[in-house]
């Protein structure tokens, strides 16, 4: 299996743009979590899904971010309009409903 | 959920063994206890979890005190690979909705 798959891996963008994350979890994984490092505030959960259904989306920052989840291979996470302090390394993860959380290599994003 | 405190860093010699320890006093009774590291610039990786009984994989053991108030990790014979941030995480596991909350953790950095 190729593990959990993000796309891009680095992210350039200019503040105000619409920005998109894409994640593919691990095949047959029922649960999948979106998280952001920052070197203030560490690593935070933002939302996870279950069964492609979002089940806590309490750490999402602001309406600025949404998530969706609209079939099993396939998330997506976006912030409209984007800002610097946005800024951070985004991990996705998935599990098979057990307990052990999978990442994927992070999507570095930068605004400017 | 239950709250770790970790030393926030520790240097271990090569080929000898890391003990790792977390304090969790106010963990509750059907919360485990995960560690997962992140070595630099990659995804957090899973190690180990645990409840009540000591645990071993092929990376690590876990021990936990008989109060829980308290556990070990043991990488038996660390290499430089094993340079990382270790984080001790109580939770109840995504079966009963739970989260990882990830702190500061510790940094580990193994020498040669």
């Amino acid at each position: 299996d190729a593990g959990v798959i993000q796309s891009p891996r680095h992210e350039v963008t200019e503040m105000g743009q619409e920005v998109t994350l894409r994640c593919k979890p691990i095949s047959g994984h029922d649960y999948l979590f979106w998280y952001r490092q920052t070197m203030m505030r560490g690593l935070e959960l933002l939302i996870y899904f279950n069964n492609n259904v979002p089940i806590d989306d309490s750490g999402m920052p602001e309406d600025r971010f949404s998530a969706k989840m609209p079939n099993a291979s396939f998330s997506t996470l976006k912030i409209q309009p984007s800002e610097p302090r946005d800024s951070a390394v985004y991990f996705c993860a998935s599990s098979a409903g057990g307990n052990e959380q999978f990442f994927g290599p992070g999507t570095r994003l930068t605004v400017l | 959920d239950a709250k770790t405190t970790q030393p926030p860093s520790m240097d271990c010699a090569e080929g000898r063994a890391a003990n790792l320890p977390c304090n969790h006093s106010t963990i509750s009774g059907n919360e485990y206890v995960y560690w997962y590291r992140q070595i630099h610039s990659q995804g957090p990786q899973y190690i180990i979890h645990g409840l009540k009984n000591n645990e071993t994989n092929e990376m690590a053991s876990l021990i936990i005190t008989e109060d829980r108030k308290s556990s070990t990790l043991i990488l038996p014979h660390a290499t430089l690979r094993d340079t990382a941030v270790y984080y001790c995480i109580v939770s109840l596991g995504t079966d009963s909705w739970g989260k990882l909350q990830f702190g500061a953790g510790t940094q580990v950095v193994v020498t040669p």
